[in-house]
């Protein structure tokens, strides 16, 4: 067991730019989760995945912003026309199952930096 | 809908226990939990706690719950300088099927040696 892997760790880019971050959950965790973070703050909800289907989004999530999980197992999220706003670090969690006792498992995220 | 209460701050004395406090606004059927978040990295699970249990106890570890007042604390014994972190409370509502967390600000533990 590896643990959530998360890519790349850090990202610089300029405002307009598009990003993609590549998450790799623990295997045979059926669910996937993204939050994102900002500076002082807890971690807020973005979507979630069961296999492959995606099943909640956040109203955070805006029209710029996309998340798949292809083939159930890795998935990326992608930001077009970055503003300075996405400035935050992005994380991503897996889950075994539904049900609140099997807990969510973090990777160590993908901080964005938005020049 | 959900809300999570964090102080911001607490400094606690190498050896000491420190008590992290939660408050939650989530009446319904509930999980809470802990995780530790060190600089730079994600976030590590520590504990959880259903919320018809009382307490719950894991090596230095250990929650309190008080469902009538909806409050919420950790307890770490005997602190150490590792324990240095910022703690967030987080919960998720499992009556109406709802996955996601819900987190506090998180509590900076400063430990002073």
């Amino acid at each position: 067991d590896t643990g959530v892997s998360q890519n790349p760790r850090h990202k610089i880019t300029k405002r307009g730019q598009n990003v993609t971050f590549r998450c790799d959950p623990i295997s045979e965790h059926n669910r996937l989760y993204w939050y994102r973070q900002t500076l002082g703050q807890g971690p807020e909800f973005l979507t979630y995945f069961q296999n492959e289907a995606q099943l909640e989004k956040s109203r955070l999530l805006s029209d710029r912003f996309s998340a798949e999980r292809p083939k159930g197992s890795f998935s990326t999220l992608e930001i077009q026309r970055t503003e300075q706003g996405d400035s935050a670090m992005y994380l991503c969690a897996s889950s075994p199952q539904a049900g609140g006792n099997q807990p969510q498992h973090f990777g160590d995220g993908t901080r964005l930096s938005i020049l | 809908g959900e809300d999570v209460e964090q102080s911001l701050f607490l400094s606690v004395r190498e050896g000491d226990s420190s008590v992290i406090n939660c408050t939650y606004t989530d009446s319904s059927s509930t999980y809470l939990y802990w995780y530790k978040q060190e600089p730079g990295a994600g976030l590590q699970l520590l504990t959880y706690i259903f919320s018809n249990m009382d307490m719950k106890q894991d090596q230095r570890l250990t929650v309190l719950l008080n469902k009538k007042d909806k409050h919420l604390s950790l307890r770490i014994a005997d602190t150490q300088t590792g324990d240095s972190a910022i703690y967030f409370c987080a919960e998720s509502n499992w009556d109406f099927g709802n996955e996601k967390l819900t987190f506090g600000t998180g509590t900076r533990l400063t430990i002073i040696p």
